[in-house]
């Protein structure tokens, strides 16, 4: 258990309907990303947060994936009007941003399948 | 732009022998390098990592070897155990600030 918690642990949702993910990150980090990894590939790069502020997006976040960090604690990644081809296991990892030490933390992940 | 890849997707190994996973990365740029060990169901775990200025670094039963010349990075298990079976990710990270790019990833399966 690395400390940092993924909630749900498995999602089964219709396309076309909203869902939120969860994470709470290990408390005294100050950095918060989120993953997409699909079956036989290394997870992709989605966001990441520096406190509550997002500093970087990739190429991959449409406009219906919206993550927040309100209080630079835990974060909820949403879709909207998912698709099949959202299904995939979403990750968040935190990490303490100082020089020497940037290896993420990973949770165990959220396995969305979309119907 | 930037990629990190695997030269072979499975490995396996029987139990006590020594294993070496490898990674090519294209971005020579990168200053920090990461293993991962990801078993069924579960998140990447933290293995080892290593800055781009050493090529050698070591820790418990596992090596890492970064040779820039050729930008490829390697990871030596000793002793493989059962325990190690996993999928093995290497990541790279090209400058401050910026997430980890990972390549695809090694299944090692080890017999016993």
């Amino acid at each position: 258990d690395t400390g940092v918690s993924q909630d749900p642990r498995h999602k089964i949702t219709k396309r076309g309907q909203n869902v939120t993910f969860r994470c709470d990150p290990i408390s005294e980090h100050n950095r918060l990303y989120w993953y997409r990894q699909t079956l036989g590939q290394g997870p992709e790069f989605l966001t990441y947060f520096q406190n509550e502020a997002q500093l970087e997006k990739s190429r991959l976040l449409s406009d219906r994936f919206s993550a927040e960090r309100p209080k630079g604690s835990f974060s909820t990644l949403e879709i909207q009007r998912t698709e099949q081809g959202d299904s995939a296991m979403y990750l968040c990892a935190s990490s303490l941003a100082v020089t020497g030490d940037e290896k993420l933390f990973f949770g165990s992940g959220t396995q969305l399948s979309v119907l | 732009g930037e990629s990190v890849g695997l030269h072979l997707p499975t490995l396996s190994v029987q139990e006590g022998d020594n294993s070496i996973i490898n990674c090519a990365y294209s971005n020579s740029a990168s200053d920090y390098f990461i293993w991962y060990k990801q078993e069924s169901g579960k998140g990447p775990q933290f293995i080892i990592d290593i800055r781009s200025n050493m090529d050698k670094r070591q820790g418990q039963r596992v090596t890492v070897l970064l040779n820039k010349t050729v930008k490829h990075l390697s990871l030596q298990i000793a002793a493989t155990q059962p325990g190690d079976s996993a999928v093995y990710f290497c990541a790279e990270k090209g400058q401050a600030g910026t997430a980890l790019i990972f390549g695809k990833g090694t299944t090692l399966s080890v017999s016993s």
